[in-house]
């Protein structure tokens, strides 16, 4: 199974707008509505942000929110914090009972 | 609250074996599935292995299928990933994860490094 396909890094100035894209394939992110996000701050516990695509775990703001069309999802963070600077990671189902993940995103705020 | 937290990782050589433990509290244990997934150096995310909460299935990616083993004592509120002909590929921090719905990772630990080297 072969990772799904994210920017290696991306980058915004507090209070704009990113979108991190994740590409799959037919046998995962297209076929099943089960995408998820991950924030990393390095040497932390990767923390969960968006879950079946779109939905938001309690206490993750709403200034997260996730996407799907295709093979392709997307997590956009609109005003950007200082904060919110991490690695990003997406998953999906892939076949039974295994998961797959993005290559991670770097997400720098300028 | 939830806390995960693995232990047992360490330098191991080439072909040898270690056993990695999670110790679990802050929730009901025994209702909930359990992953590992690992992170090597400069690299991203690879989910490892899966188990049910009663233990009665388990998933292993391609990649360590037939030499790691995931295994649970409900009793004890702890998780065991039995790692055998290590690689050094396998060199990682493996994390502990909470299941929901066989759909995504709730909660994390905060790892633990796995270096195989000689």
């Amino acid at each position: 199974q072969s990772a799904l396909t994210q920017p290696r890094s991306v980058s915004g100035s507090p209070g704009q707008s990113v979108t991190i894209s994740c590409t799959g394939t037919s046998s995962d992110v297209d076929d099943y509505n089960f995408v998820s996000w991950y924030q990393h701050h390095p040497g932390k516990a990767p923390k969960l942000m968006i879950y079946d695509v779109n939905k938001r775990p309690s206490g993750v703001p709403d200034r997260f929110s996730g996407s799907k069309s295709g093979n392709t999802a997307s997590l956009t963070i609109s005003g950007l914090l200082a904060e919110d600077e991490a690695d990003y990671y997406c998953c999906s189902n892939a076949a039974t009972y295994t998961w797959v993940f993005g290559g991670g995103t770097k997400l720098t705020v300028l | 609250q939830v806390q995960l937290v693995e232990s047992g990782g360490g330098v191991v050589q080439p072909g040898r074996s270690l056993r990695l433990s999670c110790a679990a509290s802050g929730f009901t244990f025994r209702n909930y599935g359990m992953h590992w997934v690992r992170q090597a150096p400069g690299k991203g995310l690879e989910w490892v292995a899966v188990i049910w909460y009663d233990g009665s299935n388990k998933y292993y990616a391609d990649s360590v299928k037939g030499r790691f083993t995931f295994s649970r004592d409900n009793s004890k509120n702890t998780l065991y990933l039995q790692m055998n002909s290590l690689w050094a590929e396998d060199t990682a921090v493996y994390y502990c994860v909470r299941d929901r719905s066989v759909h995504y990772f709730d909660f994390w630990g905060q790892g633990t490094l796995v270096t195989v080297s000689s």
